[in-house]
């Protein structure tokens, strides 16, 4: 398995509340993904970064930004949690012939 | 627009008997093709992918593809399933111009003894 975590691995949070979410990849790959996983609508690219600093905008971003500050880490930051941002988060990173590799997800539930 | 279409939301299949998941994809390059597989409360699993070469294409726990161009279709078999191949299966294609991966909907497997 590629090396991803994601951190936590469950949290519950209330509405307003700002909340990050980790990604840590041991790979040394240069893309890194932010997905959200919701019944009835797959999964959805929120932000993707293509090197420290370098991110842009996928098909879900308002509400969530990000920071890449070193190759390895890829955060997510909800700026203030709403009850629609209830889902399943996971992370991907982008090796070798554009194979993605996932991390194990993240469970958020905002009250 | 590009596009990944899985139109099975379910397929229900006995086990021991053979599997097609169908994917239809809309791309105006040569695709690069993924099917991924996620067991309940888990991450998304590599299962097989198409670059080029050989349109049939092997992939892990007994999966196979097979992409054909001129249906714009990469769909995955299984001779025999078990009851752990019970999971969501997820096509995708690679879009090269932003290094992104466009998904289709899945399609739930359930096994039936």
């Amino acid at each position: 398995d590629a090396g991803i975590t994601q951190s936590p691995r469950h949290k519950v949070t209330e509405t307003g509340t700002p909340v990050t979410l980790r990604c840590h990849q041991t790979e040394n790959h240069r893309y890194m993904y932010w997905y959200r996983q919701d019944p009835g609508h797959g999964l959805r690219l929120i932000h993707y970064s293509y090197g420290v600093k370098d991110t842009d905008k996928g098909e879900v971003s308002d509400g969530y930004s990000v920071s890449r500050s070193k190759t390895e880490d890829f955060l997510l930051t909800l700026e203030s949690a709403t009850s629609s941002q209830t889902s399943v988060y996971f992370c991907a990173i982008g090796g070798d012939q554009e194979t993605q590799y996932f991390g194990p997800g993240t469970r958020l539930l905002v009250l | 627009a590009q596009s990944v279409t899985q139109p099975d939301i379910h397929i229900t299949v006995s086990e021991g008997a053979s599997l097609e998941l169908r994917c239809n994809y809309s791309y105006g390059a040569t695709p690069y093709l993924f099917w991924y597989v996620q067991s309940p409360g888990q991450g998304l699993q590599l299962l097989l992918k198409y670059f080029s070469g050989d349109t049939l294409v092997q992939g892990i726990k007994g999966f196979e593809a097979e992409f054909k161009r001129s249906q714009s279709s990469f769909n995955l078999r299984k001779p025999s399933v078990h009851w752990s191949d019970a999971a969501e299966y997820f096509c995708a294609v690679f879009m090269d111009s932003n290094y992104q991966l466009i998904w289709g909907a899945g399609t739930k497997l359930i096994i039936k003894p």
